[in-house]
């Protein structure tokens, strides 16, 4: 069993739903949750990062953790074609070096 | 702020040659840096961590004879494929960790070298 799972996709939305995302992971020493975007052929940046269970909101952007669940969530409210890209869940622990990446879920925004 | 950047951002190489990959951290400082590798729509792989002036540290199963690293001060990591093989293609991700950071989640992404061997 990977660390971390996370949906492959494609997940294709019209523009303006609502993207859901989420990561599942089975290491309960897991502390630190992020979530990165990454376009084709690029690195990936930084969404959005959470220590605790519950949400998080960044604009358009809201994180959620279920850390009894060891479920992780990502949502995206008024999409936009720009927003098509892969997605990536990052965990790793509070005293940890490394992150552990998801596969990534990749997701298009149909104008 | 936080920008790291890669050298170069595509190469090409014929089997058996070694290529050279450079990472900078541009407006900071990063005691430690990491090498990722990504192959066609999976996720990054860690392959190595780098930390200036002492050994990078392999993760299990690569090659530290294959893929040299070099971490010789606060704000570049360069990364060698050393005879490089076909297989050897791929997408090289650089990341950098601010020395002043707070946390292990802070970690800026390079965009990215996409290695092909011929």
């Amino acid at each position: 069993q990977k660390e971390v799972e996370q949906d492959p996709g494609p997940l294709s939305v019209p523009e303006g739903a609502i993207v859901s995302l989420n990561c599942t992971y089975s290491n309960s020493a897991f502390q630190y949750f992020m979530w990165y975007r990454q376009y084709s052929r690029k690195g990936p940046e930084l969404l959005m990062y959470t220590y605790s269970s519950g949400n998080k909101e960044d604009g358009r952007f809201t994180a959620q953790v279920d850390k009894s669940s060891k479920y992780i969530s990502l949502f995206i409210r008024d999409s936009q074609p720009s927003d098509s890209a892969t997605y990536l869940c990052a965990i790793n622990t509070a005293a940890g070096n490394k992150l552990t990446f998801g596969g990534g879920t990749r997701v298009l925004v149909k104008p | 702020g936080a920008v790291v950047s890669q050298h170069p951002s595509r190469v090409i190489c014929k089997s058996g040659t070694s290529v050279k990959i450079e990472c900078r951290s541009l407006d900071f400082q990063a005691t430690t840096m990491f090498w990722y590798r990504q192959f066609p729509k999976q996720s990054l792989m860690l392959m190595a961590t780098s930390n200036e002036g002492s050994k990078a540290t392999y993760e299990q199963g690569v090659e530290k004879d294959k893929f040299l690293i070099n971490h010789a001060s606060l704000t570049l990591s360069t990364l060698t494929v050393t005879s490089a093989h076909p297989e050897d293609s791929s997408f090289y991700i650089c990341s950098a960790r601010p020395s002043l950071a707070r946390s292990s989640y802070e970690q800026y992404f390079g965009p990215g070298t996409r290695l092909t061997v011929t």
